[in-house]
């Protein structure tokens, strides 16, 4: 079946320092590829996706690819703040429509400044 | 804009009790789900629904049943609580075909 794999965490970062959270997946067929993200105490929210190979999504400074040949799709900002720290979520769906979202198992980032 | 309301926020349950975990959305959307989120385990779908009187099961369904009796309401309802059901719960929602879901605040429930 469909499956997320991201990195282990917690990942700890100092203030401005690049960020980068590997996420492959497997998937029949082309999937829809998210990044969603945990702030401490909320439940989650959309960051950023994508729906086809090589399709770039990006918000709030974070980007992420959608790279069909290496079924990879990471997560990265050039500049993290202190404010970035949470819980980072990669997700998959496959189909059309509202196929259930498949998660990976989170990686939490601490910035500190 | 309320988007996904989840009551309560915290519940404490002595093992074999029963209770709902309700969960509203204001938005129209026919998709509506809940995860459950363990540390180390991410989310995982306990059940969904697609639209009004339509439910059906994800990964790990037993010891919780679900109703879609109107577009707004999806309550979980666990019948015989569990130690083993003690997790954060969410509830989301998505319209048809946009494939984004929008999350509720959680309900962190204790299975003592």
């Amino acid at each position: 079946g469909d499956s997320v794999t991201q990195m282990e965490g917690p990942v700890t970062l100092s203030e401005e320092a690049f960020l980068t959270i590997n996420c492959t997946y497997t998937a029949t067929g082309y999937p829809s590829l998210f990044w969603y993200v945990q702030y401490p105490g909320e439940g989650l929210q959309l960051l950023l996706k994508a729906t086809k190979a090589d399709d770039k999504g990006s918000n709030k400074g974070f980007e992420a690819t959608y790279r069909k040949e290496t079924t990879s799709f990471h997560l990265e900002k050039g500049s993290v703040q202190v404010s970035d720290s949470a819980v980072y979520f990669c997700a998959l769906s496959s189909g059309s429509g509202n196929t259930p979202l498949v998660f990976g198992k989170g990686t939490r980032l601490s910035v500190i400044a | 804009n309320a988007g996904v309301t989840q009551t309560p926020k915290f519940q404490v349950l002595k093992t074999g009790q029963s209770m709902t975990l309700q969960c509203a959305q204001d938005m129209n959307h026919e998709y509506m789900s809940w995860y459950r989120q363990d540390p180390g385990m991410g989310l995982r779908l306990i059940h969904y629904s697609v639209g009004a009187g339509i439910t059906d099961q994800g990964e790990v369904p037993n010891g919780y049943n679900v109703s879609r009796s109107t577009t707004e309401d999806f309550p979980l309802r666990l019948l015989s609580a569990a130690p083993s059901q003690t997790s954060v719960y969410f509830c989301a929602s998505s319209g048809i075909a946009k494939n984004i879901q929008y999350f509720g605040a959680g309900t962190r429930l204790s299975v003592l």
